[in-house]
């Protein structure tokens, strides 16, 4: 039993690269959410999707796009990578729209030079 | 989603209690207090969650006051292992079925041997 599962766990990009996080959960789960946080600093939410097929922006939605490929399944694109989105980006899910705990993976951890 | 308020940082001696306090006075009737720790640079792990009665599990105790406009988290027995940023959150269980989950920036609590 994986949880949730992100691919790259590290990436190194050129300004103007484009690149896609993957987030995958194994869970059932319905609602998932991309976090970045940077050093020193909370998590900040990027998007999330409360279900299968719907996406919603968070505190920091710019520079990045989202899809819900389906329920196990929650990329983030950065199209046009810039410095200022060197962070560590976290996937998270929740079992529904309820109570339940949040899983998180790993982080997958970008720099943008 | 009420904001919370928590200390920036706070240490503890090995083998005592810690107590982790949190403010959100604009909490409403159907959020729930939940707490969350972050060790290093890893995902967030979830530790206890509430309504409005005294919580206890294996990891935690959580106390939440009878106005509900505070709680504080209770590590019984500090380890150098509860070195971590506690985070304090509020979400929301809505007919709507959103679940925007936002976290601040927590509290360090440093562990001392």
């Amino acid at each position: 039993n994986a949880g949730v599962t992100q691919t790259p766990k590290f990436q190194v990009l050129k300004t103007g690269q484009s690149m896609t996080l993957q987030c995958a959960q194994d869970m059932n789960h319905n609602s998932m959410y991309w976090y970045r946080q940077d050093p020193g600093m909370g998590l900040r939410l990027i998007y999330y999707s409360a279900s299968e097929g719907t996406t919603d922006k968070g505190e920091v939605p710019n520079g990045y796009n989202v899809s819900r490929l389906n329920k196990r399944e929650f990329s983030l694109r950065l199209e046009s990578a810039a410095p200022s989105q060197t962070s560590v980006y976290f996937c998270a899910s929740v079992r529904d729209r309820g109570l339940g705990e949040l899983f998180f993976g790993e982080g997958s951890r970008l720099t943008v030079l | 989603d009420a904001k919370t308020t928590q200390p920036p940082s706070m240490d503890c001696a090995e083998g005592r209690a810690a107590n982790l306090p949190c403010n959100h006075s604009t909490i409403s009737g159907n959020e729930y207090v939940y707490w969350y720790r972050q060790i290093h640079s890893q995902g967030p792990q979830y530790i206890i969650h509430g309504l409005k009665n005294n919580e206890t599990n294996e990891m935690a105790s959580l106390i939440i006051t009878e106005d509900r406009k505070s709680s504080t988290l209770i590590l019984p027995h500090a380890t150098l292992r509860d070195t971590a940023v506690y985070y304090c959150i509020v979400r929301v269980v809505s007919s709507g079925g959103y679940q925007k989950v936002t976290f601040g920036t927590g509290t360090k609590l440093q562990v001392i041997p």
